[in-house]
């Protein structure tokens, strides 16, 4: 079945700089590839996807790029700010909908001020 | 529109006793899914239904644990006995073929 880890499991950066959080699959199947924001105590929220047609993706200071080849992806953030201090999960999918999420082991971020 | 709603929030219960959990999915949500999230961890497939058949339930630990989504709209997670490895988050999600999971906010378990 699909494998997916997450590196690194904690990165400190200092506000406005930027983070980026990698991740590798196994399953060659893969297509569909979400990150997932989760606050302390609340839940898992989608903040950008990407799919296996295209190799980028960006939504205002978050990004994420796609090696299939390779089989890895990244999440980018850029511009860092206090709130975005939370626990990061990638996860990977055979499609979009209807499928089950194999989620990676959660980068906590934390943004000093 | 709703999201998806869970109930209870939080659940406190000693070892051996059995415990159940309530999801309601977004509206038009015909596929459900139950995670188990452990402190630290990413969430962990239980079981997944397509409207009221069970599509992947391979990690679910049949001896104790049991679910259902009868009519195809609302689902049951049911822990029978509870072990105290079974201390979680336990967190439903909703999708259409067209979209991704939303997830619900939890039901935060802690086995004594």
């Amino acid at each position: 079945g699909e494998n997916v880890e997450q590196h690194p499991s904690t990165l400190s950066v200092q506000e406005g700089d930027s983070a980026v959080i990698k991740c590798t699959y196994s399953d060659s199947a893969s297509n569909y590839f979400p990150w997932y924001k989760q606050e302390l105590g609340k839940r898992p929220q989608l903040i950008i996807d990407i799919r296996s047609n295209v190799g980028e993706k960006k939504d205002q200071r978050i990004a994420v790029t796609l090696n299939k080849t390779a089989k890895h992806f990244s999440l980018h953030i850029t511009e860092t700010q206090p709130e975005d201090s939370a626990v990061y999960f990638c996860a990977a999918s055979r499609t979009q909908g209807a499928q089950k999420l194999v989620f990676g082991q959660g980068t906590r971020l934390t943004i000093n001020p | 529109e709703a999201g998806v709603a869970q109930s209870p929030r939080y659940k406190i219960i000693e070892k051996r006793q059995s415990v159940a959990f309530w999801c309601n999915p977004i509206s038009g949500h015909a596929t459900l899914y139950w995670y188990q999230q452990i402190l630290g961890q990413g969430p962990k497939l239980l079981i997944q239904f397509q409207n009221n058949g069970v599509v992947d339930d391979s990690q679910l630990p049949k001896d104790r644990f049991s679910a259902e989504r009868l009519k195809g709209v609302d689902s049951t997670l049911k822990i029978q006995p509870a072990k105290l490895e079974d201390s979680a988050v336990y967190l439903c999600a909703s999708s259409s073929l067209l979209t991704t999971q939303y997830f619900g906010p939890g039901t935060r378990l802690t086995v004594l």
